[in-house]
């Protein structure tokens, strides 16, 4: 089975412009997160969702951040509009609820880098 | 106070000795707690669990749970070059999910 996909792998922006950043995760598992990295602040939880719907979002910085779970296989993470302090690796994970939902499996990251 | 902390490190042990790898929680009521190793511009991935206090070994793998001090680590027997990597502790409390900033491992030849 593939694992989580994400893309696109790098972006690069300007400062204003609108980011996409999109996941498919594994088939069957119920719950996605998104995370951001940074050296400064570490791994970051964003928000999750449990079978489509957000659960937590405590974690999004502000209300130019918001993410969408359409259907089970997609998710993507929207960042409008964009800022410098924005640039980190953003992470999708996805896993199940029959075997815990810290027992994660992550994407490859997107990296994105606002000038 | 961080919900979830580790020694940034870096932490550096010779080839086959045993590594220790600490974190401390905020949360007495948090249920379940999980290493993850991530490699220099890799992804996080998972290499341990444990939800009871005690041990939990696995290969040369061995996690540590104390819920009466708030700590578990991770040792790491004979490491290996290969084990030089950051790793994360994470902690699962009801709802919330905490990550540590992780500490830097290596293992020199």
């Amino acid at each position: 089975d593939a694992g989580v996909i994400q893309s696109p792998r790098h972006e690069v922006t300007e400062m204003g412009q609108e980011v996409t950043l999109r996941c498919k995760p594994i088939s069957g598992h119920d719950y996605l997160f998104w995370y951001r990295q940074t050296m400064m602040r570490g791994l970051e939880l964003l928000i999750y969702f449990n079978n489509n719907v957000p659960i937590d979002d405590s974690g999004m910085p502000e209300d130019r951040f918001s993410a969408k779970m359409p259907n089970a296989s997609f998710s993507t993470l929207k960042i409008q509009p964009s800022e410098p302090r924005d640039s980190a690796v953003y992470f999708c994970a996805s896993s199940s609820s029959d075997r815990g939902p810290l027992e994660q499996y992550f994407g490859p990251g997107t990296r994105l880098t606002v000038t | 106070q961080k919900e979830v902390e580790q020694n940034s490190g870096p932490l550096s042990v010779p080839e086959g000795a045993i590594a220790s790898l600490n974190c401390t929680y905020s949360d007495r009521g948090s249920q379940s707690f999980f290493w993850y190793r991530q490699y220099s511009g890799k992804s996080p991935e998972l290499i341990m669990f444990i939800y009871s206090n005690g041990d939990k070994e696995d290969g040369r793998f061995t996690a540590q749970l104390n819920k009466a001090s708030q700590y578990v680590s991770l040792l790491i027997r004979d490491s290996q070059p290969s084990d030089s990597a950051t790793y994360l502790c994470a902690v699962n409390t009801g709802n919330q999910f905490y990550f540590g900033t992780g500490t830097s491992l290596t293992v020199i030849p």
